[in-house]
């Protein structure tokens, strides 16, 4: 019962590439969270989605970032023209719920650290 | 808007001390609160999850309390080891709402 896998581990952009890091959620698990962790600060969120659906996308930069969860396959969190100050870990966690009514925790992948050179 | 601290922010002790880690909220209107350690460079592992309604969690060393009316959890962790180095996490899932909000963390060493 693998838990929620994220990849890849450690990715290295250069400046105005594009960064495409992928969550699988926890088995069972159809709502994936996005939180992205710069360096010496706490964690902070970013998206919220479900199958073919973004809930909440209210933590995102307006531009230059995205996420998806398509039907198959894991939720994939995009940057575009990545620069310096996108260099964080970015972290994914699944949860089997819906958003209100359930008092569960949340599982949280390995991380993708991202260093934009 | 919910606010959660963590104090102290760093903190070294010898091996075999027990030891207290502190998390304070602004708003008791909360689902439940989860601590996790985060080892550098590495991921998230929770360690405790501990529902509105209740007051502590237990998991081998560690226990964890939740006194929601002053707003206030403490993480215990008795017998400290070496191992047990690492980043300690506070976060709180408010009512109503599914983001976690994330306190900035108790670095902990213990120095054999």
């Amino acid at each position: 019962n693998a838990g929620v896998m994220q990849n890849p581990r450690h990715l290295v952009r250069r400046r105005g590439q594009e960064a495409r890091l992928r969550c699988s959620p926890m088995k069972g698990h159809s709502h994936v969270y996005w939180y992205r962790q710069l360096p010496e600060e706490g964690l902070k969120f970013m998206v919220y989605l479900q199958k073919e659906n973004i809930i909440d996308e209210s933590g995102m930069p307006k531009e230059r970032f995205s996420a998806e969860f398509p039907k198959e396959g894991p939720s994939i969190l995009r940057i575009q023209q990545v620069v310096r100050g996108d260099s964080a870990a970015y972290f994914c966690a699944s949860s089997p719920g819906s958003s209100t009514g359930e008092n569960y925790g949340y599982t949280f992948g390995s991380g993708t650290r991202l260093t934009v050179v | 808007k919910q606010e959660v601290t963590q104090i102290p922010a760093a903190l070294s002790v010898p091996e075999g001390e027990n030891l207290v880690l502190n998390c304070s909220f602004t708003d008791s209107a909360i689902y439940n609160l989860q601590w996790f350690r985060q080892d550098p460079g590495k991921g998230l592992t929770s360690l405790l999850l501990i529902q509105s309604s209740q007051r502590e969690q237990t998991s081998g060393r560690l226990n964890a309390s939740l006194d929601k009316s002053s707003g206030r959890s403490t993480l215990y962790i008795a017998a400290s080891q070496p191992g047990d180095s690492a980043t300690y996490l506070c976060a709180v899932r408010p009512n109503s709402n599914y983001q976690l909000i994330w306190g900035a963390g108790t670095k902990l060493i213990i120095k054999p």
